[in-house]
């Protein structure tokens, strides 16, 4: 079954103490993606990745890392986490190449920052 | 960059009666139109999408027109059933932003019985 698997799907942190999100997928997509979602505003893309070892920042980069070493996973690293960046976050990944090339999300990770 | 608006921000329908969500895009280059369903604790799936050279595609009870010139396109679903209660986002891609998504706002929708 096509999966983009994402974890911890909840989590309570305090601010400041470094954490990382990972998003793995199962369908040898090239294209991943990290986005947040907040009420009102939709769904912001935060760092993109075309493929491996390959990475670029979206609308809402600042305060977030990725890494792309493996083509399958892409996590999401809060170094120095805050309060503004409690959020819903969702991992995405598609194919490339010629077509629409239908993105597929994760199920989400509710991220509390306290 | 892109941006999306999207309207209304709620939605409320009886069972049955048409549900219709618009939105408009600001990069005339955008070529790719998804919309995506997200239920209750779920991330989005995709429902439906079109292409710029395409004014309307219909899936069963969902359909999406397109208007290139006036750059705005919308989400219709007829019959309207309560398991279709969901957020709804619509989104572009630009023509030259390979894979990324401009969302919009989202809405809210509520079928009730």
């Amino acid at each position: 079954e096509a999966q983009v698997t994402q974890n911890p799907r909840y989590l309570i942190t305090v601010t400041g103490k470094k954490l990382t999100v990972t998003c793995s997928q199962n369908m040898n997509h090239e294209y991943m993606s990290w986005y947040r979602q907040d009420p009102g505003l939709g769904l912001r893309q935060i760092y993109y990745s075309m493929n491996v070892e390959v990475t670029d920042k979206g609308d809402v980069p600042e305060g977030y890392k990725v890494s792309r070493k493996e083509k399958r996973n892409f996590p999401l690293i809060l170094e120095s986490p805050s309060p503004n960046q409690t959020s819903l976050y969702f991992c995405a990944s598609s194919r490339t190449g010629t077509g629409p090339n239908t993105i597929y999300f994760g199920e989400g990770s509710w991220l509390t920052v306290v | 960059g892109e941006n999306v608006e999207q309207h209304p921000s709620t939605l409320s329908v009886q069972e049955g009666d048409s549900a219709v969500i618009k939105c408009t895009y600001s990069d005339s280059a955008s070529n790719y139109f998804p919309w995506y369903k997200q239920e209750l604790g779920k991330g989005p799936q995709l429902i439906i999408d079109i292409r710029s050279n395409v004014g309307e595609k219909k899936d069963q009870r969902i359909a999406v027109t397109l208007n290139k010139t006036a750059k705005h396109f919308s989400l219709h679903i007829t019959e309207t059933q309560p398991e279709d209660s969901a957020v709804y986002f619509c989104a572009a891609r630009g023509g030259t932003s390979y894979g990324k998504l401009t969302f919009g706002q989202g809405t809210i929708l509520t079928v009730h019985p």
